[in-house]
Protein backbone atom coordinates (compact mmCIF):
# COMPACT_ATOMS: atom_id res chain seq x y z
CA UNK A 1 0.00 0.00 0.00
CA UNK A 2 0.90 3.54 -0.40
CA UNK A 3 2.99 4.90 2.36
CA UNK A 4 2.41 8.28 4.45
CA UNK A 5 5.06 9.56 6.80
CA UNK A 6 4.73 11.75 9.49
CA UNK A 7 7.70 14.15 11.53
CA UNK A 8 8.86 14.06 14.00
CA UNK A 9 7.73 10.97 15.69
CA UNK A 10 7.57 12.83 19.25
CA UNK A 11 8.18 16.44 20.50
CA UNK A 12 8.54 17.55 23.96
CA UNK A 13 7.82 21.11 24.43
CA UNK A 14 6.96 24.20 26.95
CA UNK A 15 4.23 24.99 27.39
CA UNK A 16 3.28 28.37 25.34
CA UNK A 17 5.09 27.11 22.90
CA UNK A 18 4.02 26.17 18.74
CA UNK A 19 4.80 22.80 17.60
CA UNK A 20 4.92 22.17 13.43
CA UNK A 21 3.97 18.26 12.36
CA UNK A 22 4.47 17.06 8.51
CA UNK A 23 2.68 14.32 7.08
CA UNK A 24 3.60 13.65 3.73
CA UNK A 25 2.47 11.00 1.09
CA UNK A 26 5.81 9.61 -0.18
CA UNK A 27 4.20 7.89 -3.31
CA UNK A 28 1.09 9.30 -4.22
CA UNK A 29 -0.78 12.66 -4.49
CA UNK A 30 -3.03 13.10 -1.81
CA UNK A 31 -5.88 15.10 -2.22
CA UNK A 32 -7.25 15.08 0.86
CA UNK A 33 -5.75 14.55 4.37
CA UNK A 34 -6.96 14.10 7.60
CA UNK A 35 -5.54 14.70 10.81
CA UNK A 36 -6.76 13.00 14.18
CA UNK A 37 -6.43 12.91 17.83
CA UNK A 38 -5.59 10.35 20.16
CA UNK A 39 -5.52 10.40 24.02
CA UNK A 40 -4.68 7.58 26.33
CA UNK A 41 -6.72 4.48 26.09
CA UNK A 42 -8.87 6.47 23.67
CA UNK A 43 -10.12 6.07 20.07
CA UNK A 44 -8.96 8.08 17.24
CA UNK A 45 -10.93 11.29 16.66
CA UNK A 46 -10.96 12.99 13.92
CA UNK A 47 -9.83 16.81 14.02
CA UNK A 48 -9.99 18.69 10.60
CA UNK A 49 -10.23 17.41 7.22
CA UNK A 50 -7.86 19.38 4.42
CA UNK A 51 -8.24 19.53 0.89
CA UNK A 52 -5.03 20.66 -1.03
CA UNK A 53 -4.87 24.45 -1.58
CA UNK A 54 -8.30 25.08 -0.03
CA UNK A 55 -8.77 26.19 3.79
CA UNK A 56 -9.45 22.89 6.20
CA UNK A 57 -12.94 22.46 7.60
CA UNK A 58 -12.61 21.47 11.29
CA UNK A 59 -14.78 19.13 13.65
CA UNK A 60 -16.60 20.79 15.97
CA UNK A 61 -14.96 21.85 19.13
CA UNK A 62 -11.72 21.55 17.75
CA UNK A 63 -10.05 25.33 17.50
CA UNK A 64 -9.07 26.22 14.03
CA UNK A 65 -6.68 29.04 15.32
CA UNK A 66 -4.87 26.83 17.71
CA UNK A 67 -4.66 24.08 15.62
CA UNK A 68 -3.38 25.40 12.25
CA UNK A 69 -3.60 23.06 9.01
CA UNK A 70 -1.80 23.82 5.86
CA UNK A 71 -2.06 21.73 2.97
CA UNK A 72 -0.30 23.77 0.54
CA UNK A 73 0.77 20.45 -1.96
CA UNK A 74 -0.81 17.32 -2.81
CA UNK A 75 2.26 15.43 -0.98
CA UNK A 76 2.81 18.00 2.03
CA UNK A 77 0.04 18.86 5.16
CA UNK A 78 1.35 20.62 8.11
CA UNK A 79 -0.31 20.58 11.48
CA UNK A 80 0.78 23.02 13.69
CA UNK A 81 -0.18 23.67 17.43
CA UNK A 82 0.00 27.01 18.26
CA UNK A 83 0.55 28.40 21.93
CA UNK A 84 0.51 24.28 23.41
CA UNK A 85 -0.43 23.29 26.58
CA UNK A 86 -0.12 20.51 28.99
CA UNK A 87 -3.85 19.17 28.03
CA UNK A 88 -2.45 19.49 24.19
CA UNK A 89 -0.73 16.47 25.01
CA UNK A 90 -1.51 14.01 22.83
CA UNK A 91 -0.83 11.37 19.70
CA UNK A 92 -1.59 13.01 16.62
CA UNK A 93 -2.17 11.17 13.44
CA UNK A 94 -2.62 12.09 9.60
CA UNK A 95 -3.71 10.04 6.96
CA UNK A 96 -4.27 10.97 3.40
CA UNK A 97 -6.18 10.15 0.79
CA UNK A 98 -5.86 9.95 -3.01
CA UNK A 99 -9.06 10.17 -5.73
CA UNK A 100 -7.43 7.53 -7.90
CA UNK A 101 -6.74 4.89 -4.70
CA UNK A 102 -10.99 4.15 -4.24
CA UNK A 103 -10.81 6.29 -1.68
CA UNK A 104 -8.44 4.45 0.58
CA UNK A 105 -7.02 6.08 3.68
CA UNK A 106 -3.99 5.22 4.12
CA UNK A 107 -2.69 6.01 7.97
CA UNK A 108 0.81 8.23 8.58
CA UNK A 109 3.08 6.43 12.39
CA UNK A 110 2.00 9.19 14.35
CA UNK A 111 3.53 12.23 16.58
CA UNK A 112 3.18 11.84 19.82
CA UNK A 113 3.36 15.72 21.37
CA UNK A 114 3.97 16.38 25.20
CA UNK A 115 3.79 19.70 26.22
CA UNK A 116 5.80 20.39 29.77
CA UNK B 1 -21.90 6.39 7.98
CA UNK B 2 -23.60 3.75 9.49
CA UNK B 3 -22.72 2.97 13.17
CA UNK B 4 -20.64 -0.14 14.75
CA UNK B 5 -20.94 -2.51 17.65
CA UNK B 6 -17.59 -4.42 18.76
CA UNK B 7 -16.74 -6.23 21.89
CA UNK B 8 -14.75 -4.47 23.96
CA UNK B 9 -12.28 -6.59 24.58
CA UNK B 10 -10.93 -10.15 23.48
CA UNK B 11 -8.23 -12.38 24.29
CA UNK B 12 -6.66 -15.56 21.70
CA UNK B 13 -3.88 -18.20 21.82
CA UNK B 14 -1.23 -17.50 20.09
CA UNK B 15 -1.82 -20.07 16.48
CA UNK B 16 -5.31 -20.18 17.45
CA UNK B 17 -7.96 -17.90 14.70
CA UNK B 18 -9.28 -15.17 16.06
CA UNK B 19 -12.38 -13.82 15.45
CA UNK B 20 -13.44 -10.60 15.91
CA UNK B 21 -17.15 -9.42 15.23
CA UNK B 22 -18.86 -6.53 14.44
CA UNK B 23 -22.81 -5.35 14.13
CA UNK B 24 -23.51 -2.93 11.85
CA UNK B 25 -27.38 -3.52 11.41
CA UNK B 26 -28.29 0.24 9.55
CA UNK B 27 -25.79 -0.62 7.18
CA UNK B 28 -26.62 1.11 3.30
CA UNK B 29 -26.55 -0.70 0.18
CA UNK B 30 -23.31 1.24 -1.12
CA UNK B 31 -21.87 0.99 2.41
CA UNK B 32 -18.48 -1.23 2.56
CA UNK B 33 -17.26 -2.98 5.66
CA UNK B 34 -13.61 -2.03 5.85
CA UNK B 35 -10.88 -3.17 9.70
CA UNK B 36 -8.23 -1.56 10.85
CA UNK B 37 -6.19 -2.32 13.49
CA UNK B 38 -3.77 0.08 15.32
CA UNK B 39 -0.90 -1.59 17.44
CA UNK B 40 -0.15 0.48 20.35
CA UNK B 41 1.80 3.77 19.56
CA UNK B 42 1.48 3.40 16.13
CA UNK B 43 -0.82 4.96 13.21
CA UNK B 44 -4.19 2.31 12.16
CA UNK B 45 -3.03 -0.11 9.55
CA UNK B 46 -5.43 -1.53 7.09
CA UNK B 47 -6.23 -4.67 7.26
CA UNK B 48 -9.26 -5.64 4.62
CA UNK B 49 -12.35 -4.59 3.18
CA UNK B 50 -15.98 -5.75 1.11
CA UNK B 51 -19.34 -5.29 0.44
CA UNK B 52 -21.07 -8.05 -0.10
CA UNK B 53 -18.55 -11.00 -0.50
CA UNK B 54 -16.28 -12.93 1.95
CA UNK B 55 -13.19 -11.57 0.95
CA UNK B 56 -9.69 -12.89 2.04
CA UNK B 57 -5.82 -11.54 2.21
CA UNK B 58 -2.81 -12.47 3.27
CA UNK B 59 -3.65 -10.50 6.34
CA UNK B 60 -6.86 -12.08 7.40
CA UNK B 61 -10.25 -13.10 6.06
CA UNK B 62 -13.62 -10.84 5.93
CA UNK B 63 -17.03 -12.62 6.26
CA UNK B 64 -20.22 -10.33 5.88
CA UNK B 65 -23.65 -12.00 6.40
CA UNK B 66 -25.83 -12.28 3.63
CA UNK B 67 -27.93 -9.86 5.23
CA UNK B 68 -24.61 -7.47 5.30
CA UNK B 69 -25.93 -6.81 9.01
CA UNK B 70 -22.89 -8.34 10.29
CA UNK B 71 -19.42 -9.18 9.62
CA UNK B 72 -16.26 -11.12 11.49
CA UNK B 73 -12.62 -10.61 10.99
CA UNK B 74 -10.72 -13.59 10.97
CA UNK B 75 -6.76 -13.81 11.84
CA UNK B 76 -6.46 -17.52 10.91
CA UNK B 77 -2.99 -17.90 12.69
CA UNK B 78 -3.05 -15.64 15.52
CA UNK B 79 0.64 -14.12 16.52
CA UNK B 80 1.93 -12.70 19.81
CA UNK B 81 2.41 -9.23 17.17
CA UNK B 82 -1.20 -9.54 16.30
CA UNK B 83 -2.30 -7.55 19.72
CA UNK B 84 -3.70 -3.97 18.83
CA UNK B 85 -6.88 -2.04 18.75
CA UNK B 86 -9.31 -3.89 15.70
CA UNK B 87 -11.56 -0.99 14.44
CA UNK B 88 -14.49 -1.84 12.47
CA UNK B 89 -16.18 1.15 10.04
CA UNK B 90 -18.73 0.85 7.57
CA UNK B 91 -18.49 3.75 5.19
CA UNK B 92 -19.20 4.65 1.54
CA UNK B 93 -16.35 3.36 -1.06
CA UNK B 94 -14.65 4.84 -3.93
CA UNK B 95 -16.05 7.62 -5.28
CA UNK B 96 -18.06 8.87 -2.28
CA UNK B 97 -17.21 11.25 0.22
CA UNK B 98 -17.67 10.06 3.92
CA UNK B 99 -16.27 11.38 7.42
CA UNK B 100 -13.80 8.60 8.41
CA UNK B 101 -14.89 7.59 11.78
CA UNK B 102 -13.21 5.52 14.23
CA UNK B 103 -15.50 4.01 17.51
CA UNK B 104 -13.68 2.33 20.25
CA UNK B 105 -12.95 -0.67 18.33
CA UNK B 106 -12.05 -4.00 19.66
CA UNK B 107 -8.82 -4.68 22.05
CA UNK B 108 -7.06 -8.11 21.37
CA UNK B 109 -4.28 -9.61 22.98
CA UNK B 110 -3.07 -12.53 22.06
CA UNK B 111 -1.35 -14.85 24.48
CA UNK B 112 1.17 -17.40 24.59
Amino acid sequence: GAVVSQHPSWVICKSGTSVKIECRSLDFQATTMFWYRQFPKQSLMLMATSNEGSKATYEQGVEKDKFLINHASLTLSTLTVTSAHPEDSSFYICSARADGLAAEQFFGPGTRLTVL
Amino acid sequence: DAKTTQPTSMDCAEGRAANLPCNHSTISGNEYVYWYRQIHSQGPQYIIHGLKNNETNEMASLIITEDRKSSTLILPHATLRDTAVYYCIVRVGAGGSYIPTFGRGTSLIVHP
